[in-house]
């Protein structure tokens, strides 16, 4: 049973350039969370998501974030313009339905910005 | 919204002594709390988790001690090994309509001895 599936592991861009950010949940799961870890740092809750829906985007920076779970296909972190302070490791994470944790996290994507 | 504190930030013991890091947090809903580690440059595992109709839980060399008066939760890792060096992070959570997203503390360094 594959685990929660993130990719890219490294991704490198300039300032001004779009970051996309992929995540396959695990297998049966249908609730995905993406955190994002600054170096030194826990974990921040960024946005909370189900299939074609956006539940919680409390953490999300109101500009240049956005995210969404089709109902086909990974889920996708998009960072638009991107400047230094996006560098980071971008976490998800999956559980299987409503009402019932824990959270399983993926390998992360580390975004260096140049 | 929650806040999570963690203590210590860095905890070094001797190898085969017991280490205990505590939490507290500030939201008495809060009702879900997991505890991870996550060693450099991988992904958070999660270690054990503990929901709020239950006091302590044990799994082999780990437990963990929940307080819902005091707000505070504890991890409890005894007869340490080297492997169990790394970074542990707290977290809590709870259920508006279902799952959402972790308040994570900032986490504690554990260095075993040898």
């Amino acid at each position: 049973n594959a685990g929660v599936m993130q990719n890219p592991r490294h991704l490198v861009r300039r300032r001004g350039q779009e970051a996309r950010l992929r995540c396959s949940p695990m297998k049966g799961h249908s609730h995905v969370y993406w955190y994002r870890q600054l170096p030194e740092e826990g974990l921040k809750f960024m946005v909370y998501l189900q299939k074609e829906n956006i539940i919680d985007e409390s953490g999300m920076p109101k500009e240049r974030f956005s995210a969404e779970f089709p109902k086909e296909g990974p889920s996708i972190l998009r960072i638009q313009q991107v400047v230094r302070g996006d560098s980071a490791a971008y976490f998800c994470a999956s559980s299987p339905y409503e009402g019932l944790q824990p959270q399983h996290f993926g390998d992360g994507t580390r975004l260096s910005i140049l | 919204g929650e806040n999570v504190e963690q203590h210590p930030s860095t905890l070094s013991v001797q190898e085969g002594d017991s280490a205990v890091i505590k939490c507290t947090y500030s939201d008495s809903a809060s009702n879900y709390f997991p505890w991870y580690k996550q060693e450099l440059g991988k992904r958070p595992q999660l270690i054990i988790d503990i929901r709020s109709n239950v006091g302590e839980k044990k799994d082999q060399r780990i437990a963990v001690t929940l307080n819902k008066t005091a707000k505070h939760f504890s991890l409890h890792i005894t007869e340490t090994q080297p492997e169990d060096s790394a970074v542990y992070f707290c977290a809590a959570s709870k259920r508006v309509g279902g799952a959402d997203g972790l308040t994570f503390g900032k986490g504690t360094h554990l260095i075993i001895q040898p």
